[in-house]
């Protein structure tokens, strides 16, 4: 199984901030890294998807970039709303997987 | 993007087999989807489950290889999962997504259901 690592596990930011998340593989994917955001007792939401593709609908304050083992996730001038849980999602190699998350505070 | 829709009973007995079906709106079952379970335990991360494709092939996390089956209904325009000999451990939230192999459309998630297992 290719092991994906996300760091940190949890950050606080305050509005406005710039923040990033990284995830890094075990082994090269390519570019199939998808990154989610998950709020309390929801689904997760798709804002990036093929490393760097914004999902339709998603603010672009959201970026992705990466490429092979190392991806981040970068969130321009933080808001209120982007409270939530994170996660990367590797789908080039069965069983596909997840990072453990990043747990985003708003100071 | 697809639309999908899980449904299934909430409640399963240890021992049970735990059975849900996803319901695919807007979007053809037999395109090049890989049509996937994915679960989250309350409190924790997700854990990808199986997938299938149009043609039948599946493809199992191997941590439930053993317990799982997903099968495809095109006429109904629906996948299901089927895990057998469940525990308290297999309580989560089940989600059906639906993933191309090269990405060239984003992926798409149901809402979800949870299921918990308890006599």
């Amino acid at each position: 199984d290719i092991q994906m690592t996300q760091s940190p596990s949890s950050l606080s930011a305050s509005v406005g901030d710039r923040v990033t998340i990284t995830c890094r593989a075990g082994q090269t994917i390519s570019t199939y890294l998808n990154w989610y955001q998950q709020k309390p007792g929801k689904a997760p939401k798709l804002l990036i998807y093929a490393a760097s593709s914004l999902q339709s609908g998603v603010p672009s304050r959201f970026s992705g970039s990466g490429s092979g083992t190392d991806f981040s996730l970068t969130i321009r001038g933080v808001q209120p709303e982007d409270l939530a849980t994170y996660y990367c999602h590797q789908s080039y190699i069965s069983p596909y997987t997840f990072g453990q998350g990043t747990k985003l505070e708003i100071k | 993007q697809v639309l999908l829709q899980e449904s299934g009973p909430g409640l399963v007995k240890p021992s049970g087999t735990l059975s849900l079906t996803c319901t695919v709106s807007s979007g053809s079952i037999s395109s090049n989807n890989g049509w996937s379970w994915v679960r989250q335990p309350p409190g924790k991360g997700l854990e990808w489950i199986g997938e299938i494709y149009h043609g039948g092939s599946t493809n199992y996390n191997p941590s439930l290889k053993s317990r799982v089956t997903i099968s495809l209904d095109k006429s109904n325009k629906q996948f299901s999962l089927s895990l057998s000999s469940v525990t308290a451990a297999d309580t989560a939230v089940y989600y059906c997504m639906a993933v191309r192999p090269d990405l060239s459309a984003p992926p798409s998630w149901g809402q979800g259901t949870l299921v918990t297992v308890s006599s």
